[in-house]
């Protein structure tokens, strides 16, 4: 386990279709989240997991996007009846939170969604 | 609402000399701000971070210098090589949670 592996790493897909992408995070880290990169432009929060709960959305997460964590692990986020505004870089990370001590993210490479 | 603005968009930068990214926040609730550099088509990675009550951090060619009655912070880039061409972004956190606020980046090109 070197890393965040994300899939798949390029999807283009025509507007109104559904998507679903796939984050395995580190084993050991509880914590998973999910971040919307547009071009030019820093990471946007979305939501996170610790384990399997879902315990904070963004309010740029539309009813459009739902998240899972099935049994803490890998995590997916679908896109419903996608928009060309959805077109972005989607970003996972995981971190370990042991305590109070909140540990340092690592990233994976990102999925590139295009909505033609 | 820009919590973490980020300034300059890019700077070009001869093989030797010196980068300095600049970032400034609002929130002061933030409690760790790290530094990410990002290559294209990859996700960011870490590269240096401070907590509120230290005014400087070095990593090897990296420093980061912090204000807190100013709400900012810079990355310094000493020495600057063309492989640091690459996109930074300063973050800002909020313990609970561990969320993180990213500025909006800075593209770098060193020049050998």
């Amino acid at each position: 386990d070197t890393g965040v592996s994300q899939d798949p790493r390029h999807k283009i897909t025509k507007r109104g279709q559904n998507v679903t992408f796939r984050c395995d995070p580190i084993s050991e880290h509880n914590r998973l989240y999910w971040y919307r990169q547009t071009l030019g432009q820093g990471p946007e929060f979305l939501t996170y997991f610790q384990n399997e709960a879902q315990l904070e959305k963004s309010r740029l997460l539309s009813d459009r996007f739902s998240a899972e964590r099935p049994k803490g692990s890998f995590s997916t986020l679908e896109i419903q009846r996608t928009e060309q505004g959805d077109s972005a870089m989607y970003l996972c990370a995981s971190s370990s939170q042991g305590g109070t001590v909140n540990y340092g993210y690592t990233f994976g490479s990102g999925t590139r969604l295009t909505v033609v | 609402q820009q919590q973490v603005k980020q300034s300059p968009q890019s700077l070009i930068v001869q093989k030797g000399g010196i980068s300095i990214i600049n970032c400034a926040y609002e929130n002061t609730a933030f409690d760790y701000f790290p530094w990410y550099q990002q290559f294209p088509g990859k996700g960011p990675a870490l590269l240096i971070a401070i907590r509120p009550d230290v005014s400087e951090k070095k990593e090897g060619r990296f420093t980061i210098s912090f204000n807190k009655s100013a709400k900012q912070f810079s990355l310094h880039i000493m020495d600057s090589q063309p492989g640091d061409s690459a996109t930074y972004f300063c973050a800002a956190r909020v313990d609970a949670g561990n969320k993180l606020t990213f500025g909006g980046g800075t593209r770098v090109l060193v020049k050998p």
